[in-house]
């Protein structure tokens, strides 16, 4: 079975700029998070989709980051404009349902912001 | 509030060692459950166990075994016979009771396993 898959594994932008990733979850996974994990802690939660649908965005800086799940599958993270404090790997996770599966991560996007 | 410490930053042990990575965890609800997840230098996260709130029985696999304990919010990692192939850091997670899946993370314990 293949797992999550993200792309690019690698990014390096200035800052001011913007950068988009992308993730494929487990094929028949309903549920799909952004994780922002920065140097030394632990992942964060950014977003939470359920189908197509957002489930919790509470912690995703709106003003600057968005993401989309169209048609339920795929899925992209964008940042615009990014900031020095973005350096950080970006984790995508997908799980079969909603009542405490475990989570899946793919291999990450890891994001220089010079 | 949710919360996961891992006090433990970084483990340095001989192979075939064994060693424990401590978890304490905080929250109010009733019906929670806990995981464990090794990220090794690759950067992908693996899943390791889950265990819920109403399961305090210890779990072995292999070498792995989890020692989980309401009263003290703690739910420990034990390897048995450390191997150079466990360096990686090792995150404990809460899931609470809130019907979203959000997992919180501790700022895991890095572990170095040498020859």
């Amino acid at each position: 079975e293949a797992g999550v898959a993200q792309s690019p594994r690698y990014k390096i932008i200035e800052k001011r700029q913007s950068v988009a990733f992308w993730c494929n979850p487990i094929s028949g996974h309903a549920t799909l998070y952004w994780y922002q994990q920065i140097l030394g802690q632990g992942p964060k939660l950014l977003i939470q989709f359920q189908n197509n649908g957002v489930v919790d965005d509470s912690q995703l800086p709106k003003d600057r980051f968005s993401a989309e799940r169209l048609k339920g599958v795929d899925s992209t993270l964008k940042i615009q404009p990014a900031k020095l404090e973005d350096s950080a790997v970006y984790l995508c996770a997908s799980s079969f349902g909603t009542e405490f599966y475990e989570q899946y991560f793919g291999p990450g996007t890891r994001l220089t912001v010079t | 509030a949710q919360k996961v410490t891992q006090a433990q930053t970084e483990i340095s042990v001989v192979e075939k060692e064994d060693v424990t990575l401590d978890c304490v965890y905080e929250t109010r609800d009733t019906t929670y459950y806990l995981f464990w997840y090794k990220q090794p230098p690759s950067g992908e996260l693996v899943f390791l166990i889950r265990r819920n709130s109403f399961d305090e029985q210890n779990e072995i696999s292999g070498r792995y075994s989890w020692n989980f304990q309401k009263s003290t919010s703690s739910f420990n990692f034990t390897i048995t016979a450390s191997q150079v192939v466990d360096s990686a850091v090792y995150f404990c997670a809460l899931n609470p009771q809130g019907g979203s899946e959000k997992l919180v993370f501790g700022k895991g314990t890095k572990l170095t396993v040498n020859p």
